[in-house]
């Protein structure tokens, strides 16, 4: 069945370095592609999305890039803050309209100051 | 923006008692709630869809009769753990979706820690 692979966690940076999040899929079909993110005491939140391959989604700073070849949708952004402290979940969607989603493990995130 | 509100956030029961777990959708109609549940340092998965008024929908290898779901409402939305064991003890997240089905319109409660001793 379908599956995501993300690397494992807990990462540790200082504010301003550059963050990479690496996240690998299996999927039967062609899945559409996101990075959740949950704050603390908060509920998962979309941070950005991508439908179909070599599509980008970016927000708030963040970036990921739909590699089919490599099937990959790694996060990356490139100057972090402190209020990107959080964990961040890679997931896809192989059911065009159903919601059904399946995640990875999630990673989480501390930037010190 | 739109929430949901989930509780309690974290509960603690002895083995063999039932525990409740509420889904609420504080501003919008949610037609359709997903449970998924996490165990340490694997995946959230997803459990079971419920569209409001109808049966759940449960994913393979999840035991209906022990996680029951009731979608009675537009805005409420339960999971009961039956008969809770240790094995049990996850953390348990909800999401409620609206008619518009896009993705940006899904919305993640903050989740449930259950601890079952």
């Amino acid at each position: 069945g379908d599956s995501v692979t993300q690397m494992e966690g807990p990462v540790t940076l200082s504010e301003e370095a550059f963050l990479t999040i690496n996240c690998t899929y299996t999927a039967t079909g062609y899945p559409s592609l996101f990075w959740y993110v949950q704050y603390p005491g908060e509920g998962l939140q979309l941070l950005l999305k991508a439908t179909k391959a070599d599509d980008k989604g970016s927000n708030k700073g963040f970036e990921a890039t739909y590699r089919k070849e490599t099937t990959s949708f790694h996060l990356e952004k490139g100057s972090v803050q402190v209020s990107d402290s959080a964990v961040y979940f890679c997931a896809l969607s192989d059911l065009q309209g159903a919601q059904k989603l399946v995640f990875g493990q999630g990673t989480r995130l501390t930037i010190n100051p | 923006g739109a929430v949901v509100s989930q509780h309690p956030s974290r509960v603690i029961c002895k083995s063999g008692t039932s525990v409740k777990i509420e889904c609420r959708s504080l501003d919008f109609q949610a037609t359709t709630m997903f449970w998924y549940r996490q165990f340490p340092k694997q995946s959230l998965m997803l459990m079971a869809t419920s569209n409001e008024g109808s049966k759940a929908t449960y994913e393979q290898g999840v035991e209906k009769d022990k996680f029951l779901i009731n979608h009675a409402s537009l805005t409420l939305s339960t999971l009961t753990v039956t008969s809770a064991h240790p094995e049990d003890s996850s953390f348990y997240i909800c999401s409620a979706s609206q008619l518009d089905r896009r993705y940006e319109k899904l919305f993640f409660g903050s989740g449930t820690q259950l601890s079952v001793l």
